[in-house]
């Protein structure tokens, strides 16, 4: 059985370009979640998915970021004119939608804007 | 607010007993959760408690006092690889499965 996915693992752009970071959750979970990690810092959670639904987006800051987890395919968070203070590991983690709903993370993908 | 807190850092040794403590204030409660960390790779999922009292799971056990906001993880039989960062989460109220993290207690075993 799979685990959560990610892709890419690592990702480099320069100020003011995209990026799009992909998630696949494991196989028979219908929720996702966004998380960010900066460098000696804890887990931020950012957003909160199921199929074509943002369930919770409390934590996604308010200009340049977006989150959608389509009916097909993986999840996607979108990073507009990407600044140097977006750098850091984003993890994608996936539950089921019932009992304890116990979060599976992804392998993480590090972004660096240079 | 939402506050958690762990210590930075802790040492023990290889076969020994360590204790992880956390506290937490958080509008709502619905779990508390720990996860390992090794660095530069992802959470894993340790334990769950919801319910005051221990869980025991192999060499790790959590505890949970909801009335005191407090919980810690004992790891037993300490082995090197158990050198990592150890996240405490809690789950929040209400129709959200956010976690709350704490900034992690990086744990070194030494020989």
């Amino acid at each position: 059985n799979a685990g959560v996915m990610q892709n890419p693992r690592h990702l480099v752009r320069r100020r003011g370009q995209e990026a799009r970071l992909r998630c696949s959750p494991m196989k028979g979970h219908s929720h996702v979640y966004w998380y960010r990690q900066l460098p000696e810092e804890g887990l931020k959670f950012m957003v909160y998915l199921q199929k074509e639904n943002i369930i919770d987006e409390s934590g996604m800051p308010k200009e340049r970021f977006s989150a959608e987890f389509p009916k097909e395919g993986p999840s996607i968070l979108r990073i507009q004119q990407v600044v140097r203070g977006d750098s850091a590991a984003y993890f994608c983690a996936s539950s089921t939608g019932t009992g304890v709903h116990e979060q599976y993370f992804g392998p993480g993908t590090r972004l660096t804007v240079t | 607010g939402q506050n958690i807190d762990q210590p930075t850092e802790m040492t023990a040794t290889e076969g020994a007993i360590v204790q992880i403590n956390c506290t937490y204030q958080t509008s709502g409660f619905n779990g508390l959760f720990w996860y390992q960390q090794h660095a530069g790779e992802a959470p894993t999922f340790l334990s769950y408690n919801v319910l005051d009292g221990l869980e025991e799971k192999g060499r790790f056990s959590s505890f949970l006092s909801r009335s005191k906001g407090y919980s810690y993880l004992l790891l037993k039989e300490l082995q090197m690889k158990d050198s990592a960062s150890y996240l405490c989460a809690v789950r929040g109220g209400g129709a959200t499965n956010k976690l709350i993290f704490g900034t992690g207690t990086l744990l070194a075993v030494q020989p």
